[in-house]
């Protein structure tokens, strides 16, 4: 595709569900991020991809939060139980490597509500 | 502390106003320093883009960036309404051989006619 692609754009859920969130990068990017967007928080960092490894889960904020890619394209982002303060924009971002600055792509985001 | 401080706004401004936008960091590591333009209800996407210290200009865009105070600035020349956005600056390092880019909060920018 032209630019990168996240799935679904706005999704409102129960608490305590789970959801999935989906991204499709940038043809030929090696490098995926995924970022949160809350209000007045700016982005906050979760997880990058380069490939389909992911060297460090850090910045997951807890064990409900996981996230896969496959076949070095689509990434998921699964999170379990939701609660509230999960509410935010997520937004995925692919370069074409983690190893060198390259511009970052974003997609327009998938806003989770959690009520 | 965050790694990256940026007052949220909002800044409001006349059309043709100069305006100034900063932000600050902490990590002396930091090389490459960027700026995204963020619309509603859009992803970012990036607008300048300039390694280690100096100035760039982009048309009504300048990017300066002052590594020995950790800071760095983005001025907007003759502003038009179109474009009242919320602007993120970025920086990234080296760290572990991965260039991931740190964000700041963003500053929301309203230029009104």
């Amino acid at each position: 595709g032209a630019g990168v692609s996240q799935s679904p754009s706005n999704k409102v859920t129960e608490k305590g569900k789970d959801v999935e969130l989906r991204c499709d990068p940038i043809s030929g990017h090696t490098a995926l991020y995924w970022y949160r967007q809350s209000l007045g928080q700016g982005l906050e960092f979760l997880i990058y991809f380069q490939g389909n490894s992911a060297p460090d889960k850090s910045g997951l904020p807890s064990d409900r939060f996981s996230a896969e890619r496959t076949g070095g394209s689509v990434s998921t982002l699964t999170i379990q139980r939701t609660q509230q303060e999960d509410s935010a924009v997520y937004l995925c971002a692919s370069s074409l490597s983690v190893q060198i600055n390259t511009e970052a792509f974003f997609g327009q985001g998938t806003r989770l509500t959690v009520v | 502390q965050k790694e990256v401080e940026q007052d949220p706004g909002p800044l409001s401004v006349p059309e043709g106003a100069i305006v100034s936008l900063n932000c600050t960091y902490s990590n002396s590591a930091f090389q490459y320093f960027m700026w995204y333009r963020q619309y509603s209800r859009k992803g970012p996407e990036l607008l300048m883009y300039t390694y280690s210290s100096g100035n760039k200009e982009d048309g009504r865009f300048t990017a300066q960036v002052d590594k020995s105070s950790k800071y760095i600035s983005l001025f907007i020349r003759d502003s038009q309404p179109s474009d009242s956005a919320t602007y993120l600056c970025a920086m990234s390092s080296a760290s572990g051989g991965s260039y991931i880019p740190t964000f700041g909060r963003g500053t929301s920018l309203i230029v009104h006619p």
